[in-house]
């Protein structure tokens, strides 16, 4: 079965703009959370939505912002850009019962901000 | 303090060599994730553990929940090893925490 699919796979972008990133998650998964990597921070969680719901948060500023979809792809947004937002943006989903644990991770989108 | 701490953070050993990485977290967990990256970027979940220890081929996974420890074992170790393993833990309230990861490089 296909796996996770993020994109775009790259893009760049200046401060100030704003970027939506698309997740489609493992069909029959309904668990899609976000993270972001750099160098500098290693991984960090953004969130995390469960049947249209956030059901957690990290520690992010309100500029990151995320929804999904009924058929469970989910989108995050970054708005008014910053230099230090450039980052690799992973999701991951998860299924139910005994997969609800086990992460399986997209390819990422590297997002570089000028 | 970080909540998720890794050793080594560098680790190079000659093929066919027993490979350890170490774990430690300071939170309550529901379960620790072993995740294994490959220049370019894509991630693989190894293992979820919530107790006790798994095998997967070559790799092994432990846990102590008492001690609040994990190690990965790579038994046989081969250049296609080589890569970035994290250790994450998913916090009683559900909160994902990283490691900052262990590169290891494999020579043959």
């Amino acid at each position: 079965k296909a796996g996770v699919t993020q994109t775009p796979r790259y893009l760049i972008k200046t401060r100030g703009q704003q970027v939506t990133l698309s997740c489609s998650p493992i069909s029959g998964h309904r668990s899609v959370s976000w993270y972001q990597q750099t160098p500098g921070q290693g991984l960090q969680f953004l969130f995390e939505y469960f049947s249209e719901t956030q059901r957690n948060k990290g520690n992010f500023p309100g500029r990151f912002s995320g929804r999904q979809f009924s058929n469970s792809r989910s989108e995050m947004n970054v708005s008014t850009l910053e230099l230090g937002d450039s980052a690799l943006y992973l999701c991951a989903s998860s299924g139910t019962g005994d997969g609800a644990n086990v992460l399986t991770f997209g390819a990422g989108s590297r997002l570089t901000v000028l | 303090k970080n909540e998720v701490e890794q050793s080594p953070q560098n680790l190079t050993a000659q093929e066919g060599e027993f490979i350890t990485i170490n774990c430690s977290y300071s939170v309550g967990i529901s379960a620790l994730h072993w995740l294994q990256q490959h220049p370019g970027g894509g991630i693989v979940s190894l293992f979820m553990l919530s107790s006790g220890k798994k095998k997967h081929g070559r790799l092994i996974a432990t846990i102590n929940i008492q001690e609040k420890h994990s190690s990965l074992h790579i038994t046989a170790s081969h250049p296609r090893d080589s890569a970035v393993y994290i250790c994450a833990v998913r916090r009683l309230g559900n909160q994902f925490y990283f490691g900052t990861g262990t590169s290891l490089t494999v020579i043959p």
